[in-house]
């Protein structure tokens, strides 16, 4: 069984500060996505990182995946109210089937 | 391009009645999930579509859950008789089969049972 661990569960933070949520497991993955999650709607895809130590930026974002792609990072600079949103983490499961494994998400609330 | 289409939004029901959700994935995307998100976890897993075959249906609860492909293109998942821990969001998500297998999603219905 694979035991996937987020954290934090919820930051509130100010706009304008940075954070990094995490994401780990004592599993080895062939490749992790993150989503973000807004109230109401379904998860959005942010990014997919395949390599170990692989960095990837969107805008104010960095995600990066462990060395023994194990665990992985999302970095946020200058968080704005629009970042507000449950994060994901969600590594590809076992074998080709596409199965994705869901961590239970960290929720950031960033107040103007 | 359209994205993954659901319905209904939104749905109360009583405790011991059936309920149906329909999902019409992207426009090509062979693999379709359906999912089950209780307030506060991130989505879990209930059964995968390849085409119009199941590939994973290892977390539905097939005593009360079905869920169908016929053509290979939208899908309904039913729940019947609904019990009060059934209250959750669903969510529809589809994929190319393709090496990342990044998956859309859409926007969810909700499911209150009462």
């Amino acid at each position: 069984t694979q035991l996937l661990e987020q954290s934090p569960q919820f930051l509130s933070i100010q706009e304008g500060e940075n954070l990094t949520v995490y994401c780990n497991s004592s599993s080895v993955f062939s490749s992790l996505q993150w989503y973000r999650q807004e109230p109401g709607e379904g998860p959005v895809l942010l990014v997919t990182v395949v390599t170990g130590g692989e960095v990837k930026k969107l805008k104010r974002l960095t995600f990066q995946f462990g060395d023994a792609r194990k665990d992985s990072s999302l970095h946020i600079t200058a968080a704005q109210p629009g970042d507000t949103g449950l994060y994901l983490c969600a590594p590809r499961g076992p074998g080709n089937t596409g199965k994705l494994i869901f961590g239970q998400g960290t929720t950031l609330q960033v107040k103007p | 391009e359209a994205g993954v289409a659901q319905s209904p939004r939104y749905k109360i029901i009583e405790k011991r009645q059936s309920v149906a959700f329909w999902c019409n994935p992207i426009s090509g995307h062979a693999t379709l999930y359906w999912y089950q998100q209780i307030l506060g976890q991130g989505p879990k897993l209930l059964i995968q579509f390849q085409n119009n075959g199941v590939v994973d249906d290892s977390q539905l609860p097939k005593d009360r859950f079905s869920a169908e492909r016929l053509k290979g293109v939208d899908s309904t998942l039913k729940i019947q008789p609904a019990k009060l821990e059934d209250s959750a969001v669903y969510l529809c998500a589809s994929s190319i089969t393709v090496p990342t297998y990044e998956q859309y999603f859409g926007p969810g219905t909700r499911l209150t049972v009462t």
